[in-house]
C-alpha cells in the first residue's frame, strides 16, 4: 500500500458544527503532516507528528486541533470554525521527519464553512 | 526561515518542446530539493528530487539540476505532453527545521 488515504472528501459544515477529518497510511510513515491549501496557492503547514508525537505547530488557531491515535492514523478535530477556514487540508507523511525524504499526499478533504 | 522563490509563474509551450522552471532559496543549509506536481482537482505527487551530494538526476523526459553555490535549483522536462499541464512546486528542506518550503507555484500549460 503506497498511499494516504483521507475522508471525507467533501464536507460542508455550519460555524457550531464539530466535525473530524481523518488521514490513514500503511506505509510504516513515522512522520505525519496537515497542511491546509488556498486555490492557486502553495500548501501551508499546519501540523507536523513524528513518531505520534505533536512536534510542530504553526500556530494554527485552537478551533483546529489535531490528534495521533496510533503510528497509521492522524486526525483533525474542527469545531467553530470561520467561512476563511474553507479550503483543502491535505494530510501528507514520510518515511521520516528529520530524513531527505519527499512526501506522499492524501487526495485532501474538501471543506467549505457556511 | 527559508526565502524561496520559483519563476515563471506561469509558464506556456507547445507539445513536444522542452520546458524549464527554476527555485530559487536562501538558506545554504538546505540540503534536499524535491519538486511535486499537482494537477487541477488532485494531490500534489512527489515527481523527481535531489540531494545535495548530486548535481543532476534524471528519469526519462524530466531531469532536476542543483547549483548549491548559487543556490537554485531547475526542473527541466522534455518532449513535453499535454498530460504535463499542471501546477508545479519546489519545496527545499532545510537541513535545520527538517520543514520544507513551499515555491508559489508555477502553472504548466501545454498546448496540442
Amino acid at each position: 500500500d503506497t498511499e494516504v488515504t483521507q475522508t471525507p472528501k467533501h464536507l460542508v459544515m455550519g460555524m457550531t458544527n464539530k466535525k473530524s477529518l481523518k488521514c490513514e497510511q500503511h506505509m510504516g510513515h513515522r512522520a505525519m503532516y496537515w497542511y491546509k491549501q488556498k486555490a492557486k496557492k502553495p500548501p501551508e503547514l499546519m501540523f507536523v507528528y513524528s513518531y505520534e508525537k505533536l512536534s510542530i505547530n504553526e500556530s494554527v488557531p485552537s478551533r483546529f486541533s489535531p490528534e495521533c491515535p496510533n503510528s497509521s492514523l492522524l486526525n483533525l478535530h474542527l469545531h467553530a470554525l470561520q467561512p476563511e477556514d474553507s479550503a483543502l487540508y491535505l494530510c501528507a507523511s514520510s518515511q521520516d521527519h528529520g530524513l531527505d525524504y519527499g512526501y506522499t499526499f492524501g487526495s485532501g478533504t474538501r471543506l467549505t464553512v457556511v | 526561515g527559508e526565502n524561496v522563490e520559483q519563476h515563471p509563474s506561469t509558464l506556456s509551450v507547445q507539445e513536444g518542446d522542452s520546458a524549464v522552471i527554476k527555485c530559487t532559496y536562501s538558506d545554504s543549509a538546505s540540503n534536499y530539493f524535491p519538486w511535486y506536481k499537482q494537477e487541477l482537482g488532485k494531490r500534489p505527487q512527489l515527481i523527481i528530487d535531489i540531494r545535495s551530494n548530486v548535481g543532476e538526476k534524471k528519469d526519462q523526459r524530466i531531469a532536476v539540476t542543483l547549483n548549491k553555490t548559487a543556490k537554485h535549483f531547475s526542473l527541466h522536462i522534455t518532449e513535453t505532453q499535454p498530460e504535463d499541464s499542471a501546477v508545479y512546486f519546489c519545496a527545499p528542506k532545510s537541513g535545520g527545521s527538517y520543514i520544507p518550503t513551499f515555491g508559489r507555484g508555477t502553472s504548466l500549460i501545454v498546448h496540442p
